[in-house]
């Protein structure tokens, strides 16, 4: 199974601020068609999950272009420009490009 | 509006069985894949089973294989989890979610179901 590792696993921020969130893959999540197999999600307080980031830098519908995704291969990251009240929750990145779909632990964002 | 909305959660004894049912509707059910993620309480995502959407693929984690069958009906546009001989450490939310593909991001979750599993 490939393992996704977050860090931090909690990260305090100050509102207007930015913020940075690190997944990394055990194994390259880089398929031969150019496209990394990463999604990020956020799970707001007491909500469902939803889709932030798909295939590692694309905006899924609706989310504020403050979020951002990059990276490739092995390593991730998940930016918040600037940070506001409503970004608090649990962000969590997961591996699509192999049975079983893993994610990773989890980075709880909280406000200063 | 385009939702899923599950079911069949509950108060289960160690070694009892559950249905899930996961109502999907303001969509073409039949166009997507289908996911089971689970939650246990205080913890992370964990993907249980998805299927194609046609019902002809389907896979599990290792953690339930054998103990529990992920079927869909696209005539009624509904999702289903079998869950048998269930243990402590299957207790959990339970939520169903799409993707349009069996490596797309999961762009639409539902609420959840909770199942507690407790003599």
């Amino acid at each position: 199974d490939i393992v996704m590792t977050q860090s931090p696993l909690s990260l305090p921020v100050t509102p207007g601020e930015p913020a940075s969130i690190s997944c990394r893959s055990s194994q390259s999540l880089l398929y031969s068609n150019g496209r990394n197999y990463l999604h990020w999600y956020l799970q707001k307080p007491g909500q469902s999950p939803q889709l932030l980031i798909y295939l590692g830098s694309n905006r899924a519908s609706g989310v504020p272009d403050r979020f951002s995704g990059s990276g490739s291969g092995t390593d991730f990251t998940l930016k918040i420009s600037r940070v506001e009240a409503d970004d608090v929750g649990l962000y969590y990145c997961m591996q699509a490009l192999q049975i079983p779909l893993t994610f990773g632990g989890g980075t709880k964002v909280e406000i200063k | 509006d385009v939702q899923l909305v599950e079911s069949g959660g509950g108060l289960v004894q160690p070694g009892g069985s559950l249905r899930l049912s996961c109502a999907a509707s303001g969509f073409t059910f039949s166009a997507y894949w289908m996911h089971w993620v689970r939650q246990a309480p205080g913890k992370g995502l964990v993907w249980v089973s998805g299927i194609n959407s046609d019902g002809r693929s389907i896979f599990y984690a290792d953690s339930v294989k054998g103990r529990i069958i992920i079927s869909r009906d696209n005539a009624k546009n509904t999702l289903f989890l079998q869950m048998n001989s269930l243990r402590a450490e299957d207790m959990a939310m339970y939520y169903c979610a799409r993707s349009e593909y069996s490596n797309s991001g999961f762009d639409l979750w539902g609420q959840g179901t909770l199942v507690t599993v407790s003599s």
